[in-house]
């Protein structure tokens, strides 16, 4: 089956710092998505990004699907970052795979 | 209305107790799905429903049995579980072809003691 590794596994920053999460997967997909999974189970959607590049707000993410790897870019964090971000792939039709997940903790 | 709800929000059962948990979207998504989550795990693949009927079973024990009364309504009935079985699991729904995204509800806890 298919292959979706995260980097890195977990991450610590200070508030008001930047980061880039990674994700990369090892087939071509239909979908990609971005979720936070807040500290009560929560999965937000954050992106549905299959290629190309969006931003929200202090988050963007570029995904470049012909090398098969999604860049979820947070800036300026703040202490509700804080949480499990996952990207998801969905190689076919009906089966959305995750990530092995990065930890993102961010301090006051 | 762009969200999926799940019921109930916790649960707490004995191994020899049957429940269920529900799940209710009206987005007019036509595939739904579980998935069981343990802690400081990824969400893991259970059950598909595609028009209604089971398209995935991911070599889920029988102990779990998934039923879709209708295109809005998924559930998830429990029955002699183990404690190990204890996890977090959510609902998910989206359109009924690849490319398109996923709503997820925000789960129910279950505690099996």
């Amino acid at each position: 089956g298919i292959q979706v590794e995260q980097s890195p596994p977990d991450l610590i920053l200070q508030e008001g710092a930047n980061s880039t999460l990674r994700c990369n997967f090892s087939d071509s997909v239909n979908n990609l998505q971005w979720f936070h999974q807040n500290p009560w189970g929560q999965l937000i959607n954050l992106f549905y990004i299959p290629s190309g590049t969006k931003q929200n707000g202090r988050l963007s993410a570029t995904t470049v699907a012909t090398e098969r790897y999604s860049l979820l870019y947070i800036s300026s964090s703040q202490t509700p970052d804080s949480g499990v971000y996952f990207c998801a792939v969905e190689p076919g039709a009906n089966n959305l795979f995750f990530g092995t997940g990065t930890r993102l903790t961010v301090i006051p | 209305d762009t969200e999926v709800t799940q019921t109930p929000k916790h649960l707490v059962m004995g191994m020899t107790n049957k429940k269920s948990l529900k799940c209710e979207q009206h987005m007019g998504h036509r595939a739904m799905y579980w998935y069981k989550q343990k802690a400081k795990k990824p969400p893991e693949l259970m059950f598909v429903y595609s028009y209604e009927k089971l398209s995935i079973n991911e070599s889920v024990p029988s102990r779990f049995s998934p039923e879709c009364p209708n295109s809005s309504l998924l559930n998830l009935h429990l029955h002699a579980l183990q404690p190990e079985d204890s996890a977090l699991y959510l609902c998910a729904s989206s359109q009924n072809r690849g490319g398109y995204g996923y709503t997820f509800g925000s789960g129910t806890r279950l505690t099996v003691v």
